[in-house]
């Protein structure tokens, strides 16, 4: 069973429109969530971190946290042809640093 | 402030060579990781390390081995190169948990073809 699970996509949606990004995790114990932007050929760049249940905004992007459910979401508001990338939702479990990445959600803004 | 550097950049090994990939931070990070990623795969942890001199498997270390002789430094050993290891390599590094950890902190990658 994979420990964090994303819709590898991918995702396409308009110009101006609202991107939803989802991810479910299996080790209750989690207690720090990352959302990562990684385009073609490039390394991973950290764009949110949440760790408690609810909302969190920063600029266009909002991350969602429901733990009762083991799901994490990300919203980008007016989605831009330059957030075209993969998202990889990337989980800690309690203890230690070591992060558990998803195989990421490939959104593509189209024009 | 250069962050985490990777050597090299690409490379082709024949099958059986052996080869070092190198990464060095200088952040003083305590911890550093090397990850691999294949395509629609994700990242798969291949070995870790909380400080000098303490090393620690990951999910897929067989073929691999790690040295961490300083804090800057944490080479990949590949050694008798397969044709399954040919991926694109990431080395992270980041601050212990308890002092403003807030993610990794990654190289640019190396990307490696075993023919």
């Amino acid at each position: 069973q994979k420990e964090v699970e994303q819709n590898s996509g991918p995702l396409s949606v308009p110009e101006g429109a609202i991107a939803s990004l989802n991810c479910t995790y299996s080790d209750r114990g989690s207690q720090s969530f990352f959302w990562y932007r990684q385009y073609s050929g490039k390394s991973p760049e950290l764009i949110m971190s949440i760790y408690s249940n609810g909302d969190k905004e920063d600029g266009r992007f909002t991350a969602q946290l429901n733990k009762a459910s083991q799901y994490v979401s990300l919203l980008i508001r007016d989605s831009q042809p330059s957030d075209s990338a993969t998202y990889l939702c990337a989980v800690k479990a309690g203890g230690g640093n070591k992060l558990t990445f998803g195989t990421g959600t490939q959104l593509k803004v189209e024009l | 402030n250069a962050g985490v550097t990777q050597t090299p950049k690409f490379r082709i090994l024949k099958i059986g060579q052996s080869m070092t990939l190198q990464c060095t931070q200088d952040m003083n990070h305590n911890y550093m990781y090397w990850y691999r990623q294949d395509p629609g795969m994700g990242l798969k942890l291949i070995y870790y390390s909380v400080g000098a001199g303490i090393t620690d498997k990951g999910e897929v270390p067989n073929g691999y081995n790690v040295s961490r002789s300083t804090t800057e430094d944490f080479p990949l050993r590949l050694e008798l190169a397969a044709p399954s290891q040919t991926s694109v390599y990431f080395c992270a590094s980041s601050p212990p948990w308890d002092r403003g950890w807030d993610g990794y902190t990654f190289g640019s990658g190396t990307r490696l073809t075993v023919v």
